[in-house]
């Protein structure tokens, strides 16, 4: 089956750092995507990851390891405004969004 | 960038009625979007992905008669809830995907909140 892990929910201080981490199994791979999801609004995208290796852009970077179905996305210098949920969406084979749960980013002061 | 509106952004209805929510691309065409339905604190749900010129196809355990979907242009997808309950209630999301680039992002719409009574 396919299947997508992220932890529930994580805390952090403003002006650090924080790592969210994502596991994967799809049927097929065409890529690994990064949204994040304020309380009530519709998912924005972050990032898209089909190599391996690590994307940055800006406070933001997402690595990728496709041999052991591994994701994390690191947002540096954390400000209070980053508290939203994080969803990992690996693309299978039909180039459909497999979803995770999301995970609860709290940032505190 | 590329833009998805939906109308309604939010929708209170009686038992029983029938909701249209519209998801339209606004810069770009979309041969291909998605329905989604999030409830609280839950990840996403695919509905069904709709496709321009042809009939959706709706994930296991979505009543296709219950969520009539209508992609009558490329740039227009249409999700009609009918015989709303109040377990419909929910935040209804559609996606495009842009015809131009390809398969690798979709373009949320802003959501519709919908409330059954």
């Amino acid at each position: 089956g396919q299947n997508i892990d992220q932890p529930t929910e994580m805390t952090a201080t403003e002006g650090a750092i924080v790592q969210i981490n994502c596991t994967y199994q799809t049927s097929g791979f065409n890529g690994l995507f990064w949204y994040q999801q304020h309380a009530g609004e519709a998912p924005t995208f972050l990032s898209y990851n089909v190599l391996d290796g690590l994307e940055e852009k800006g406070r933001f970077s997402s690595f990728l390891s496709r041999s052991k179905g591994y994701s994390y996305l690191l947002l540096k210098e954390l400000q209070m405004k980053d508290s939203a949920s994080y969803l990992c969406a690996g693309m299978d084979s039909n180039y459909q969004l497999i979803w995770g749960a999301g995970t609860k980013l709290i940032i505190k002061p | 960038g590329a833009v998805v509106s939906q109308h309604p952004s939010w929708v209170i209805c009686k038992s029983g009625t029938s909701v249209k929510i519209e998801c339209r691309s606004l810069d770009f065409q979309a041969t291909t979007m998605f329905w989604y339905r999030q409830f609280p604190k839950q990840s996403l749900m695919l509905m069904a992905t709709s496709n321009e010129g042809s009939k959706a196809t709706y994930e296991q355990g979505v009543e296709k008669d219950k969520f009539l979907i209508n992609h009558a242009s490329l740039t227009l997808s249409t999700l009609t809830v009918t015989s709303a309950h109040p377990e419909d209630s929910s935040f209804y999301i559609c996606s495009a995907r842009d015809d131009e680039f390809g398969y690798n992002e979709q373009f949320f719409g802003p959501g519709t909140r919908l409330t059954v009574l």
